[in-house]
């Protein structure tokens, strides 16, 4: 398997912009998890999905982020409108779930917004 | 509320030396324990991964423990090389949750 897929790899928008994050997980793994990446606030877990079905979104910062998982192997992450301060690396991660909970991250999406 | 703390937050020793990366939990009920290395401008690679059941794992030069009584974790790095250079992170996975809990970090540099 090649792993967590992300794309774009970066991603240059201007304020007000609605931009869209895609991650393939790993085959067969049932849990995804969107994470974001700061300097000032380390790794913060976004939302996640278990079996396509969102479980926890209360690390989602405001309604202006949405995401979904219309099927088990393809997810999005989308913010509408876009912010300076929503600069930041976005991380996908999957887990092939019940008791084996070892994550795997994608090469994240470095995301600016000027 | 789960809470992860890593001390140092750097560290920069030369060739050779044996090291250690400290990362502790304020709720000691977890599933798991798992270390990442994160080298710059990419994503997380997982180094080891800890059951609640277990005390200790092995990787090569990389040797984790885990003391949940106490609320920590130890990786150690022997005989460490300019390659181990990057950003080391630890996550707990508090049970009766499905998700992981990241510490800030140790950015460690190995200095040939």
């Amino acid at each position: 398997d090649a792993g967590v897929i992300q794309s774009p790899r970066h991603e240059v928008t201007e304020m007000g912009q609605e931009v869209t994050l895609r991650c393939k997980p790993i085959s067969g793994h049932d849990y995804l998890f969107w994470y974001r990446q700061t300097m000032m606030r380390g790794l913060e877990l976004l939302i996640y999905f278990n079996n396509n079905v969102p479980i926890d979104d209360s690390g989602m910062p405001e309604d202006r982020f949405s995401a979904k998982m219309p099927n088990a192997s393809f997810s999005t992450l989308k913010i509408q409108p876009s912010e300076p301060r929503d600069s930041a690396v976005y991380f996908c991660a999957s887990t092939l779930g019940a008791e084996n909970t070892e994550a795997f991250f994608g090469q994240g999406t470095r995301l600016t917004v000027v | 509320k789960q809470e992860v703390t890593q001390i140092p937050a750097a560290l920069s020793v030369p060739e050779g030396e044996n090291l250690v990366l400290n990362c502790s939990f304020t709720d000691s009920a977890i599933y798991n324990l798992q270390w990442f290395r994160q080298d710059p401008g990419k994503g997380l690679t997982s180094l080891l991964l800890i059951q609640s059941s277990q005390r200790e794992q092995t990787s090569g030069r990389l040797n984790a423990s885990l003391d949940k009584s106490s609320g920590r974790s130890t990786l150690y790095i022997a005989a460490s090389q300019p390659g181990d250079s990057a950003t080391y992170l630890c996550a707990s996975f508090p049970s009766g949750t499905y998700k992981y809990i990241f510490g800030t970090g140790t950015r460690l540099k190995v200095l040939a």
